[in-house]
C-alpha cells in the first residue's frame, strides 16, 4: 500500500464510449502524475500537475484529457481511444517541495483494453 | 536529462547477492542517481536514491564511485519474491515536480 489509489484496476471500453480513470492520493502531496506503459515498453510520462495547474503534456493525443480538481485527486478522461491506447496507467504523486530530493509514489495502476 | 545503460536481464537464485550495474556518462552536478522496482502489473516501487559513495537501507545498498559515471545496485540474499523489473534512473531536481524517465530496465529472475 502506497497511499495511492485507482480505480478501476481494469476497464475494458470500445472505440467509442467515454471513461474517466481516477487517481486519490493520501499523502498530502502536492504533484501527480499520468503514466503510460504498454507491453514491453517503458513507461512513459503523460501528464504533471503541481498545485492543482498542468505543468507538463508530453504530445499526448487530445483523447486523453486529464484533470485535477484538487491536490489529492487526479483524474484522466478517454473519449474515443484506439486499440493501440490499451496499456496500463499509471498515477503517481510527490510531495512537490521544490530543490529537494522528491520521491514518486506509484499506484497499482488500471489496466485499460480498448477493444 | 542523462540516459542510463543496463542490462536487460539477469538469473539469479536465492540467497545469493545480486549486483545490477548502471552507466550514466553524462550525469550532471545536479542529479541523483534513483532506483525503482516493478513486479507485474504494478507500479514502480522506490528502493533506494543516491549522490556519491555509498548508501545502504533495509532493501539494498547503492554504491557510487567518484566520477558518478556509473551506479551499482546490491540486493544482499534475494529471495524468489525479488523476481522484479529493476530500473536505474537519473534526476534532476530543483523544481515543484520531478521529472522520471524509465529505460527498460534490468529483468531480475530469481530461481529456487
Amino acid at each position: 500500500e502506497t497511499g495511492v489509489t485507482q480505480t478501476p484496476r481494469h476497464l475494458v471500453m470500445g472505440m467509442t464510449n467515454k471513461k474517466s480513470l481516477k487517481c486519490e492520493q493520501h499523502l498530502g502531496h502536492n504533484a501527480m502524475y499520468w503514466y503510460k506503459q504498454s507491453a514491453k515498453k517503458p513507461l512513459e510520462l503523460m501528464f504533471v500537475y503541481s498545485l492543482e495547474e498542468r505543468v507538463e503534456n508530453n504530445s499526448v493525443p487530445s483523447r486523453f484529457s486529464p484533470e485535477c480538481p484538487n491536490s489529492s485527486h487526479l483524474f484522466l478522461h478517454l473519449h474515443t481511444l484506439q486499440p493501440e491506447d490499451s496499456a496500463l496507467y499509471l498515477c503517481a504523486s510527490s510531495s512537490g517541495t521544490s530543490g529537494l530530493a522528491d520521491t514518486q509514489y506509484f499506484g497499482p495502476g488500471t489496466r485499460l483494453t480498448v477493444l | 536529462l542523462a540516459k542510463t545503460t543496463q542490462p536487460i536481464s539477469m538469473d539469479s537464485y536465492e540467497g545469493q547477492e545480486v549486483n545490477i550495474t548502471c552507466s550514466h556518462n553524462n550525469i550532471a552536478t545536479n542529479d541523483y542517481i534513483t532506483w525503482y522496482q516493478q513486479f507485474p502489473s504494478q507500479g514502480p516501487r522506490f528502493i533506494i536514491q543516491g549522490y556519491k559513495t555509498k548508501v545502504t537501507n533495509e532493501v539494498a545498498s547503492l554504491f557510487i564511485p567518484a566520477d558518478r559515471k556509473s551506479s551499482t545496485l546490491s540486493l544482499p540474499r534475494v529471495s524468489l519474491s525479488d523476481t522484479a523489473v529493476y530500473y536505474c534512473l537519473v534526476v534532476s531536481y530543483g523544481g515543484a515536480t520531478n521529472k522520471l524517465i524509465f529505460g527498460t530496465g534490468t529483468l531480475l529472475a530469481v530461481q529456487p
